[in-house]
Order: C-alpha cells, then sequence, then structure tokens
C-alpha cells in the first residue's frame, strides 16, 4: 500500500533537546517537503528536496535541520535554536523533481511538544 | 512574496445548506491552484486542482471550484453540504516562476474551519 508515513504521531520532548522527526514514502516520489501547521497560520513551508543530497531552505527554516540520503527519506530535526516547536508537522511529496506543475501528497504529520 | 487569503475563518451551516468558501491570492503570473481538506484525525488530502483550461473544476465528493483570473480567485463551492463534509479547507497556490518553473513551492492560506450541523 503505497504512502507516506510520519512517525511517531505523538512527541514529547525537553526544551533544549534536539529531536528527529522521520519521514517516509514509498511512492517513488522525486520531491519531498516539511511543512509546519499552527492554529489560524495554515502550512508553512520548512524544507524542500527535489533530489537525493540536495534541499533548499523554505520560509520559515531557522533552528531546522534537514537531511536526504536516500530518496524515500527525508527526515527532520528541530534543533534547541527552534525557538517555538511546539506544533504539528507535515511531510509531503510529489512525484517529478519539484516542478510547479507537481501535486503534493501529504503525510499523516506528527505532533510536536516541548514541554 | 505571494499570499494567500482566505477570508472565511470559520463557517457553520446546516445540512443541505450551500458552501461557498472564497480564496485569493496575490501573484500577477501564472499559478496552479488547490484545495486540500483535513478531516478531524484524517491526512491532509487533495480535493480538486486547476492547471490550466476550463476554469471550472471538478473535484471529489461533489466539490468544485472556479478560477477567475482577473479577481485572483479560486473559491470552492458545493450545492448541498454534508455532515460528513465538516473538516478544515485550505486553499494553497503553486506559482510558475520564470524560466518554466521550478520547485513546487506551495502557499497556504489560514484555512476555513467548515461545521456541519445535522
Amino acid at each position: 500500500d503505497g504512502g507516506i508515513t510520519q512517525s511517531p504521531k505523538y512527541l514529547f520532548r525537553k526544551e533544549g533537546q534536539n529531536v528527529t522527526l522521520s519521514c517516509e514514502q514509498n511512492l517513488n516520489h522525486d520531491a519531498m517537503y516539511w511543512y509546519r501547521q499552527d492554529p489560524g497560520q495554515g502550512l508553512r513551508l520548512i524544507y524542500y528536496s527535489q533530489i537525493v543530497n540536495d534541499f533548499q531552505k523554505g520560509d520559515i527554516a531557522e533552528g531546522y535541520s534537514v537531511s536526504r540520503e536516500k530518496k524515500e527519506s527525508f527526515p527532520l530535526t528541530v534543533t534547541s535554536a527552534q525557538k517555538n516547536p511546539t506544533a504539528f508537522y507535515l511531510c509531503a511529496s510529489s512525484s517529478r523533481s519539484g516542478s510547479y506543475t507537481d501535486t503534493q501528497y501529504f503525510g499523516p504529520g506528527t505532533r510536536l511538544t516541548v514541554l | 512574496a505571494q499570499s494567500v487569503s482566505q477570508h472565511n475563518h470559520h463557517v457553520i451551516l446546516s445540512e443541505a445548506a450551500s458552501l461557498e468558501l472564497g480564496c485569493n491570492y496575490s501573484y500577477g503570473g501564472t499559478v496552479n491552484l488547490f484545495w486540500y481538506v483535513q478531516y478531524p484525525g484524517q491526512h491532509l488530502q487533495l480535493l480538486l486542482k486547476y492547471f490550466s483550461g476550463d476554469p471550472l473544476v471538478k473535484g471529489i465528493k461533489g466539490f468544485e471550484a472556479e478560477f477567475i483570473k482577473s479577481k485572483f480567485s479560486f473559491n470552492l463551492r458545493k450545492p448541498s453540504v454534508q455532515w460528513s463534509d465538516t473538516a478544515e479547507y485550505f486553499c494553497a497556490v503553486n506559482p510558475q516562476w520564470g524560466g518554466g518553473g521550478t520547485a513546487s513551492k506551495l502557499t497556504f492560506g489560514t484555512g476555513t474551519r467548515l461545521q456541519v450541523t445535522l
């Protein structure tokens, strides 16, 4: 069954700790994306990757880091430098190398709470 | 930078009422337009999209949207809502940058929460 998986569904961390969110897709998509969703603010792009070993900053990249060592995987690390990390994080992918005509498909999300 | 406005933040309708959710964007060039829906506890999923051609686009579950270029709008409509349409709806825009397009960088609106009552 093809799709995008994100784990875990809920994640709790203490302030000052780095935390890595997992995103895996078996859709054979080239491009992958990370968004942050906050109430009343919609989705905002954190990072995106059009191809393995390459990624670009989105609109709110500060305090986050990513890697793209495999086509299927695009983990997001929320570092201690992120001032307000508590949020719902969504991973997405699209079939071609991030062409503007692509349609993005989303995973179920990870809700991160920093205590 | 482009922006997307969804003017209705929270809409409450009775079953069988007609729905229209507004979406306006600020970008002067060619755009692709999307409506996504997030049902309670479920993935964000694509409702419909517009790339080119007929500006009236039909999507899943009886939804449709009309692209009016002169008004920079892409409003979502449904003639008769059901209780199961209760969800949050997001409009998103992907502009075609110069040079034939680069990444699929969606800009989302802030969302409209639709509550359908029985």
